[in-house]
């Protein structure tokens, strides 16, 4: 069964770069069938997408988070991750990894989530 | 990318239907049959409830379903129960190969 945790800092200062890694079990990051993607939801807010990656390392990104966000693959270990620049109170979210199929299936399937706050 | 509209609220007896509908445009949801529907309950992840429009997974009850119209998605709770109070987002791709959200919907069973 497929099982997605992600994992890293949930205090982040302002200016300084936010780093998530989203650990794959139960499936292979490298199945062609897939895309693996990173999900935000400020506290009392709605969701926002955030990027998606496919196992080749082919990567989309939301607009308007585009010139801050870098999302890479590393088959060796199973993993994925997300970077995020620059980051600002508003960047303050919980953080989920997701699976999604690629030609069929066309939807998320969720990590339980970690909560980032960004404070000085 | 704007956000997909869905109504803030909507509320419904035990035992009743209720729809919720998922506005957006021929680059989204007009133009893919890869709308998705999740449920969130407070403090947990959302939960896949619908995908491609109209597919269940494996689990979930078949008192869901899903339809779209042109640029509306909706999705349908027959036999309205007290666990079904949750928040319900739907999603699409877009034509720029990236997702886009609903705005979310408060489920309020009464």
């Amino acid at each position: 069964q497929l099982q997605l945790q992600e994992s890293g800092p949930g205090l982040v200062k302002p200016s300084e770069t936010l780093s998530l890694t989203c650990t794959v079990s139960g499936g292979s990051i490298s199945s062609s069938s897939y895309y693996w993607g990173w999900i935000r939801q400020p506290p009392g807010k709605g969701l926002e997408w955030i990027g998606s990656i496919y196992y080749s390392g082919s990567t989309y990104y939301n607009p308007s988070l585009k010139s801050r966000v870098t999302i890479s693959v590393d088959t060796s270990k199973n993993q994925f991750s997300l970077k995020l620049s620059s980051v600002t109170a508003a960047d303050t979210a919980v953080y989920y990894c997701a699976r999604r199929g690629a030609r069929m299936a066309v939807a998320w399937v969720w990590g339980q989530g970690t909560l980032v706050t960004v404070s000085s | 990318q704007s956000a997909l509209t869905q109504p803030a609220s909507v509320s419904g007896s035990p035992g009743q239907s209720i729809t919720i509908s998922c506005t957006g445009t021929s680059s989204d949801v007009g133009g893919y049959n890869y709308v998705s529907w999740y449920q969130q309950h407070p403090g947990k992840a959302p939960k896949l409830m619908i995908y491609d429009v109209s597919n269940r997974p494996s689990g979930v009850s078949n008192r869901f379903s899903g339809s779209k119209s042109g640029n509306t998605a909706s999705l349908t709770i027959s036999g309205l129960q007290a666990e079904d109070e949750a928040d319900y987002y739907c999603s699409s791709y877009t034509s720029s190969s990236t997702h886009v959200f609903g705005t979310g919907t408060k489920v309020t069973v009464l």
